[in-house]
């Protein structure tokens, strides 16, 4: 069966400093993996799709199919990235599988 | 409005009481979901409607059905729910249901006494 693992339910930085949120899955198949955000008070919204390999608000996100992860990065924080960041995995059966999240906390 | 709308917000229920969840999404999608987020748990899939099929995760108790009436409206219809019920009720919809990216709604905040 699929997982999503985001081993860190808190993540704090200080302004201008790098963040990389961690997401490792487990699939046996071709995954397609999404970065989705919370912001407070606003719902839940797409960040990035791997495929897509894009770069949204200065956050990248690498799939390493070797270690199975798929890392969120950033080399600068702002405040304004503070929210509820999710990893969420597509498997065979088009069913999105999310993480748990990791809340991210950039301090002035 | 536009995007994914949810009603009521805020419900409040008893556990005898049989109460009706509603989303309504006003971007032509043709798939529909239902997620259930609750402070110790991972967001849940709980069902899907598309053209095609309806699935739903089987882990999900008989006292939650859902109703999809056309492709803009779905309803999580409640009855004789228990306290570990309380979550946040999210739904979403997207384009078609192959992998496409899924836009949510504000989330319905229910509670069980």
């Amino acid at each position: 069966a699929q997982r999503v693992t985001q081993p860190e339910k808190l993540l704090s930085v200080f302004k201008g400093a790098p963040v990389e949120l961690k997401c490792n899955y487990s699939y046996s198949g071709s995954p397609e993996l999404f970065w989705y955000v919370q912001y407070s008070r606003q719902r839940l919204q797409l960040l990035l799709r791997h495929i897509s390999r894009e770069s949204i608000k200065g956050f990248t996100a690498d799939l390493n199919k070797g270690e199975t992860s798929f890392h969120l990065k950033k080399p600068f924080a702002q405040e304004e990235d503070s929210a509820m960041y999710y990893c969420a995995l597509y498997n065979a059966g088009n069913m999105l599988t999310f993480g748990g999240g990791t809340r991210l906390m950039v301090k002035p | 409005e536009t995007g994914v709308t949810q009603t009521p917000r805020h419900l409040v229920m008893g556990m005898t009481n049989k109460k009706s969840l509603k989303c309504e999404q006003h971007l032509g999608h043709n798939a529909m979901y239902w997620y259930k987020q609750s402070a110790k748990k991972p967001l849940e899939l709980m069902f899907v409607y598309s053209l095609e099929e309806r699935v739903e995760n089987n882990s999900v108790p008989s006292r939650f059905s859902p109703e999809c009436p056309n492709s803009s409206h779905l309803f999580l219809h409640l009855h004789t729910l228990q306290p570990e019920d309380s979550a946040l009720y999210l739904c979403a919809s997207s384009q078609g249901q192959r992998r496409d990216t899924q836009y949510f709604g504000p989330g319905t905040r229910l509670t069980v006494l």
